[in-house]
């Protein structure tokens, strides 16, 4: 079983939409939780980090699910630029490290 | 831009070839983390350097080694390359490698191996 495990998709959607991606993930010992942006032949780069209380960051919210090990990402009113990968992050929970563990990623295309 | 910079930005090598990758933190950040991203899958963890030392690795064979400077700049090094090595390969930097921080990610480079 992955660590991190993501619909690949792709999820194809029209400008205006809302879509929403989900992640789980396997070691309840993880402590941080993030969502990273990754652009075609780009570096991935933070979107947001995630809390259990949930958080927003306009058109963006995240939530996390401790107990069921679940984080999920809702984009609202999407945007042609919002087309990317989405990937699911944790922090590996069994040392000092800040090891990311990273999901296969979501792509997302948004179409005119 | 995160500051963070990566060379060269494309490399090819042929197997059995040894390969070192150069990385420069952003400023104020004394630990770099190394990763490898193949073709439609996530980046996968290969090491962390903190104050020069290796702090944690991942599921690579010591054939991928490393250094970090005084400066905290980083290099990756890969011995015996093999056609699976090519992929990816970012940097990330961080304040002090703690688990809550954030990393920021370098462009890459992007090695090939024929």
């Amino acid at each position: 079983r992955k660590e991190v495990e993501q619909d690949p998709g792709p999820f194809n959607v029209p400008e205006g939409a809302t879509v929403a991606f989900n992640c789980t993930y396997s070691n309840s010992a993880s402590q941080s939780f993030f969502w990273y942006r990754q652009d075609c032949r780009k570096e991935p780069k933070l979107l947001m980090s995630v809390y259990s209380s949930g958080n927003e960051d306009g058109r963006f919210t995240a939530q996390l699910n401790r107990a069921s090990q679940y984080i999920s990402l809702l984009i609202r009113d999407s945007k042609l630029s919002d087309s990317a990968t989405y990937l699911c992050v944790v922090t590996d929970g069994s040392g000092n490290t800040g090891k990311l563990i990273f999901g296969q990623g979501t792509t997302l295309q948004v179409k005119p | 831009e995160t500051g963070v910079t990566q060379s060269p930005t494309h490399l090819i090598k042929t197997r059995g070839q040894q390969v070192t990758l150069r990385c420069s933190s952003q400023s104020g950040h004394n630990t770099v983390s190394w990763y490898q991203q193949a073709l439609g899958q996530g980046p996968q963890f290969i090491f962390q350097y903190y104050r020069e030392e290796e702090n944690g690795r991942g599921n690579f064979p010591p054939r991928f080694s490393g250094l970090q400077f005084p400066n905290y700049s980083s290099e990756l090094n890969v011995n015996a390359l093999e056609l699976d090595d090519s992929a990816l390969y970012l940097c990330a930097s961080s304040v002090s490698g703690g688990t809550q921080e954030t990393q920021y990610f370098g462009p890459g480079t992007r090695l090939l191996v024929l």
